[in-house]
């Protein structure tokens, strides 16, 4: 069975830095694309970056482009998120997403974490 | 970036309606579209990949059409649990973007 396990939520302060993790399990975690999607309090869904398997290639928003960071370390089936310079309008929950059905780096994913809270205050 | 542009808004219906859900792409992205389901408080669940191609598990009320810029979600007959959002996601060109969503209410 997939399972994607999001962490590293947390109460932030604009200009600060954090960093999400997501652990995979119940399946070759290198051989597949992942993404990150997220989703502002009580509006529609954001893409934010997907990453390809191997790590070689990724791919960003404008709005974050420049700001976050995809990472993937596949000896530990672990995906990240690095948040830098955090804004107000950075807070959502971010969900982490596993492609199914292709092997693109595009390929819509199938599986989602539950996601993870992140809330950008002073 | 491609927009891409769900109609309606909300679409207010009865158990047993048929519900048919556009997406429109401000420019051709082939058939690199797809529809995700999300139930409040919980993640998006992958229903039609690739315009019309049902994910693992779907009920095969679902259903996808459509190439280009104009796409279509159709739900033969809803059910109770099939009232939810609604978003279409294009692959077709790097950034990917979502559609804004349908919700689809009981009437």
């Amino acid at each position: 069975e997939v399972q994607l396990l999001e962490s590293g939520g947390v109460l932030a302060q604009p200009g600060g830095s954090l960093t999400l993790s997501c652990e995979a399990s119940g399946f070759t975690f290198s051989s597949y694309a992942m993404t990150w999607v997220r989703q502002a309090p009580g509006r529609g869904l954001d893409w934010v970056s997907s990453i390809s398997g191997s790590g070689g290639n990724s791919y960003y928003a404008d709005s974050v482009k420049g700001r976050f960071t995809i990472s993937r370390d596949n000896s530990k089936n672990t995906l990240y998120l690095q948040i830098n310079s955090l804004r107000a309008e950075d807070t959502a929950v971010y969900y982490c997403a596993k492609a199914g059905y292709c092997t693109s780096t595009s390929c819509p994913p199938e599986h989602w974490g539950q996601g993870t809270l992140v809330t950008v205050s002073s | 970036e491609i927009v891409l542009t769900q109609s309606p808004a909300t679409l207010s219906l009865s158990p047993g309606e048929r519900a048919t859900l556009s997406c429109r792409a401000s420019q051709s992205v082939s058939s690199y579209l797809a529809w995700y389901q999300q139930k409040p408080g919980q993640a998006p669940r992958l229903l039609i990949y690739d315009a019309s191609n049902r994910a693992t598990g779907i009920p095969a009320r679902f259903s996808g059409s459509g190439s280009g810029t104009d796409f279509t979600l159709t739900i033969s007959s809803l059910e109770p649990e099939d009232f939810a959002v609604y978003y279409c996601q294009q692959r077709g060109y790097w950034p990917l973007t979502f559609g804004g969503g349908t919700k689809v209410e009981i009437k």
